[in-house]
């Protein structure tokens, strides 16, 4: 089984909201992360976790709040987004960085 | 620097074979990657060939890298309707990051 699962699948939130993502693997992988993904281009990595601690942050801006609360669960935090911040949003999870399986992604739309 | 690069667009009629090729810079990568990616969907990872390898084959998938040039290259035999996505390439740099190429759109038309 390698399924990454990812809730909700759409979202529309306005500039002052604030909204979570969430995102769960059950393949016992030590490392997950988040992607964002534009129209028409590749994903670009935003955050990893490994052992439940964030390892690596691609300055992101800080509207962008993740937490990891135990191995299974990612979750992404939002919070005064732009529009320009509409995209997909990929979690992906891996045992060794070897193999990276990817969620279906959450569609975020900013209003 | 690290850069790949696909071309942006191949068309297959169905039954015939689609290669799809890409070319990186970061002779450090360790792993090589193709992912598919559906229309509204997430990346699937299709296979991936560890650095020291020339080929890898997986059923209809076979996958050649030429360290020397480079270049990796996916051949999908008997390509089918279903095989229509965007194929990505990427590779494993040595801070264990996916750097991924620009994406290739393979349509297949019957």
């Amino acid at each position: 089984d390698t399924e990454v699962t990812q809730t909700p699948k759409h979202l529309v939130m306005g500039m002052t909201n604030k909204k979570s993502l969430k995102c769960e693997q059950h393949m016992g992988h030590r490392a997950m992360y988040w992607y964002k993904q534009k129209a028409k281009k590749p994903p670009e990595l935003m955050f990893v976790y490994s052992y439940e601690k964030l390892s690596i942050n691609e300055s992101v801006p800080s509207r962008f709040s993740p937490e990891c609360p135990n191995s299974s669960l990612l979750n992404l935090h939002l919070h005064a987004l732009q529009p320009e911040d509409s995209a997909l949003y990929l979690c992906a999870s891996s045992q060794d960085t070897k193999e990276q399986y990817f969620g279906p992604g959450t569609r975020l739309t900013v209003t | 620097g690290e850069d790949v690069e696909q071309s942006l667009f191949l068309s297959v009629r169905e039954g015939d074979s689609s290669v799809i090729n890409c070319t990186y810079t970061d002779s450090s990568s360790t792993y090589l990657y193709w992912y598919k990616q559906e229309p509204g969907a997430g990346l699937q990872l299709l296979t991936y060939i560890f650095s020291n390898m020339d080929m890898k084959q997986d059923q209809r998938l076979t996958v050649l890298l030429n360290k020397k040039d480079k270049h990796l290259s996916l051949r999908i035999a008997d390509t089918q309707t279903g095989d229509s996505a965007i194929y990505f390439c990427a590779e494993l740099n040595n801070t264990d990051k996916l750097i991924f190429g620009t994406g290739t759109r393979l349509q297949v038309f019957p």
